[in-house]
C-alpha cells in the first residue's frame, strides 16, 4: 500500500524553525514529484514546494527564501525546513505524491504563537 | 499565478440529488484540472484527474467535464458519504499549483 506518513509539527514561536518529515512506504520518494501543502481556515488549500524525481525543487512566493525541500533517499523521506516562521504560517502541513496529488499524508500540525 | 474561482462556496441538498460545482481557472489550463473531495479531519481524497477521468476506486457517480477554463464536477446522485468539501486544482505541469476555494456539500 502507497503511504505517506508526516510529523515534526508543534507549536513555535514567531521566527523560529521547525524540520516537518514526510516518511513514504509501497513506493521511492526518487521516482515521484513529492510536494508540501498547507491548510488554513481562512486561506484554504496553497500549495507550498515540491522536489521533483530529477531533484529540482519549486516554491511558493510566500515561502520563498524561508522553506527549503529535501529529501533523504536511503530513509525514503522528505522535508520540508520551515525557519523564520510568522503567524500566518500557522496550518496543517500534508505531503502528497505524484500530481495530481495522490496519496496525501493525514498532515502533521503547524502553530506559530509567542 | 493561475486563480482558480469555485461556485457556489456551499449547496445544501438531499440524498438522491443532483449537485453540480463549477470551477473557473484565470486562464486556460486545457485539462489539466483535478477534483478533491476532503471530510472533516482528514487528507483530501482525489476523485477526478485530467478534467474528467475517474481516479481508481472512485465511484461513477462523479464525473467530471470541461476544458480550458471551465470545469464542472457533477455528482449524480448525492449518497450520505458524498457529504464533504470539494476542492478543483489546476494541475500544468509547472508550479505554482492552485486550488479553488472550495465547495461544502451540506445536508438540506
Amino acid at each position: 500500500e502507497v503511504q505517506l506518513v508526516e510529523s515534526g509539527g508543534g507549536l513555535i514561536q514567531p521566527g523560529g524553525s521547525l524540520r516537518l518529515s514526510c516518511a513514504a512506504s509501497g513506493f521511492s520518494v526518487s521516482n515521484i514529484y513529492v510536494s508540501w501543502v498547507r491548510q488554513t481556515p481562512g486561506k484554504g488549500l496553497e500549495w507550498v514546494s515540491v522536489i521533483y524525481s530529477s531533484g529540482s525543487t519549486y516554491y511558493a512566493d510566500s515561502v520563498k527564501g524561508r522553506f527549503t525541500i529535501s529529501r533523504d533517499i536511503s530513509k525514503n523521506t522528505v522535508y520540508l525546513q520551515v525557519s523564520s516562521l510568522r503567524a500566518d504560517d500557522t496550518a496543517l502541513y500534508f505531503c502528497a505524491g505524484n500530481l495530481p496529488f495522490h496519496p496525501w499524508g493525514q498532515g502533521t500540525l503547524v502553530t506559530v504563537s509567542s | 499565478d493561475i486563480q482558480m474561482t469555485q461556485s457556489p462556496s456551499s449547496v445544501s441538498a438531499s440524498v438522491g440529488d443532483r449537485v453540480t460545482i463549477t470551477c473557473r481557472a484565470s486562464q486556460g489550463i486545457g485539462s489539466w484540472l483535478a477534483w478533491y473531495q476532503q471530510k472533516p479531519g482528514k487528507a483530501p481524497k482525489l476523485l477526478i484527474y485530467a478534467a474528467s477521468s475517474l481516479q481508481s476506486g472512485v465511484p461513477s457517480r462523479f464525473s467530471g467535464s470541461g476544458s480550458g477554463t471551465d470545469f464542472t464536477l457533477t455528482i449524480s446522485s448525492l449518497q450520505p458519504e458524498d457529504f464533504a468539501t470539494y476542492y478543483c486544482q489546476q494541475a500544468q505541469s509547472f508550479p505554482p499549483w492552485t486550488f479553488g476555494q472550495g465547495t461544502k456539500v451540506e445536508i438540506k
